[in-house]
């Protein structure tokens, strides 16, 4: 299947700072990705769909000034967490589908953001 | 808006158990079903795709079943292996391309 690469895979950073987290399509093309928030236990949260060249889509309840996305190519997505509180500590998973077809979701291997 | 229910939420058997998990989802208005393994703090594995219009989808060991009227899938995973131990998790999209909701998952615990 095609790989998406997400990076880092953890990162801790202190309170009021800010975190980059990187998704990648390697094989293919992605129009749209999605960035997904993940707590202990719980199943993956929409926060936001990207979209190449435009502004993203923030699910409701979603800061976006807090939570920015930029989809500057076809295979890469950031989503940039502003002055990160505890509170923010998570684990993020972005998902791309190839543009050129297919209906099937891919995955990146997720970040494991702490913040302390 | 959606709503996708897993049942069981958590589930341990002996290993060569076969197994059933269910998914069920509120609107039927679905383009697909997806089921994901999850391993502790890792992303997201596909493991089937049934197109809507689709009834099931075999892979190897696993077997997945759709009934879109009704708003229910079922995974089946025959002859379970301590491997499979994972969180298992459904989810639909309502267009080709559109977000995917998520099932609330099933944690598998495969004991030796």
């Amino acid at each position: 299947g095609a790989v998406v690469s997400q990076h880092p895979s953890r990162v801790i950073c202190k309170s009021g700072t800010s975190v980059k987290i990187e998704c990648r399509s390697l094989d293919f093309q992605a129009t749209t990705m999605f960035w997904y928030r993940q707590f202990p236990k719980q199943s993956l949260m929409l926060m936001a769909t990207s979209n190449e060249g435009s502004k993203a889509t923030y699910e409701q309840g979603v800061e976006k000034d807090k939570f920015l996305i930029n989809h500057a190519s076809l295979t890469l997505s950031t989503l940039t967490v502003t002055s990160a509180h505890p509170e923010d500590s998570s684990f993020y998973i972005c998902s791309a589908r190839d543009t050129a077809g297919g209906t099937e979701a891919f995955f990146g291997q997720g970040t494991r953001l702490t913040v302390v | 808006k959606q709503e996708v229910t897993q049942i069981p939420a958590a589930l341990s058997v002996p290993e060569g158990e076969n197994l059933v998990l269910n998914c069920s989802f509120t609107d039927s208005a679905i383009y697909n079903l997806q089921w994901f393994r999850q391993d502790p703090g890792k992303g997201l594995t596909s493991l089937l795709l049934i197109q809507s219009s689709q009834r099931e989808q075999t892979s190897g060991r696993l077997n997945a079943s759709l009934d879109k009227s009704s708003g229910r899938s079922t995974l089946y995973i025959a002859a379970s292996q301590p491997g499979d131990s994972a969180t298992y998790l459904c989810a639909v999209p309502k267009s080709s391309g559109d977000k995917l909701t998520f099932g609330t998952g099933t944690r598998l615990a495969v004991r030796p």
